[in-house]
């Protein structure tokens, strides 16, 4: 069974703060990394994707991936409430599926 | 554009009463999808088709029947609802020509909130 493994938190980060989401996946072969948001009760939207080892900055957001330990993270800089969501790791596997994690809570704390 | 659209919002059946989820996208997309989100686990696929005529199961489809009845429209039927069933469920898209998500991103529709009594 291949995994996608989140801390379901809540994770809580005063503003103006970095806040650091984790990942871990089972499946070596997997070539594609997502990060998505989710603002309660509403649909996931895209944030981020890394295919390649090392940092990919975007904005106040950088995502990282090492494909030696099976690890992608996200890092929000200069955090804001808007920010407040739970962040959803998403990973193509070998079988070109997604497969998804559960989920972070993140709170930013005014 | 609209994006991915799906009908109903909310619905409350009974155990044993069949229902049909609508999705439908205006982004010319190939392959569409159906999740289903439960509290704690993710989302987990359902069925999906990857373009216009062909439809494969994913990880839950028991209970479950899809038509890819075009290549905008992507419905998903409920033939004896169990409470099992009564979760949120997401239709989305990608663009990619072939496959599956690939390294294109997947556009979501707002969710049907489905609860069976």
């Amino acid at each position: 069974q291949k995994e996608v493994e989140q801390n379901s938190g809540p994770l809580s980060v005063p503003e103006g703060a970095i806040a650091s989401l984790n990942c871990t996946y089972s499946d070596r072969g997997s070539q594609s990394f997502f990060w998505y948001r989710q603002y309660s009760g509403k649909s996931p939207e895209l944030i981020m994707s890394i295919y390649s080892n090392g940092d990919k900055e975007d904005g106040r957001f950088t995502a990282q991936l090492n494909k030696a330990s099976q690890y992608v993270s996200l890092l929000i800089r200069d955090s804001q409430p808007s920010d407040s969501a739970t962040y959803l790791c998403a990973v193509r596997g070998s079988n070109y599926q997604l497969i998804w994690g559960a989920g972070t809570k993140l709170i930013i704390k005014p | 554009n609209a994006g991915v659209t799906q009908t109903p919002k909310f619905q409350v059946l009974k155990t044993g009463q069949s229902m049909t989820l609508q999705c439908a996208q205006d982004m010319n997309h190939n392959s569409m999808y159906w999740y289903r989100q439960d509290p704690g686990m993710g989302l987990r696929l359902i069925y999906y088709s990857a373009s216009e005529g062909t439809t494969d199961k994913g990880e839950v489809p028991n209970g479950y029947n899809v038509s890819r009845l075009n290549k905008r429209e992507f419905s998903l039927r409920l033939e004896s609802a169990a409470p099992s069933q009564t979760s949120v469920y997401f239709c989305a898209s990608t663009g990619l020509s072939s496959g599956l998500a690939g390294a294109r991103e997947q556009f979501f529709g707002p969710g049907t909130r489905l609860t069976v009594l």
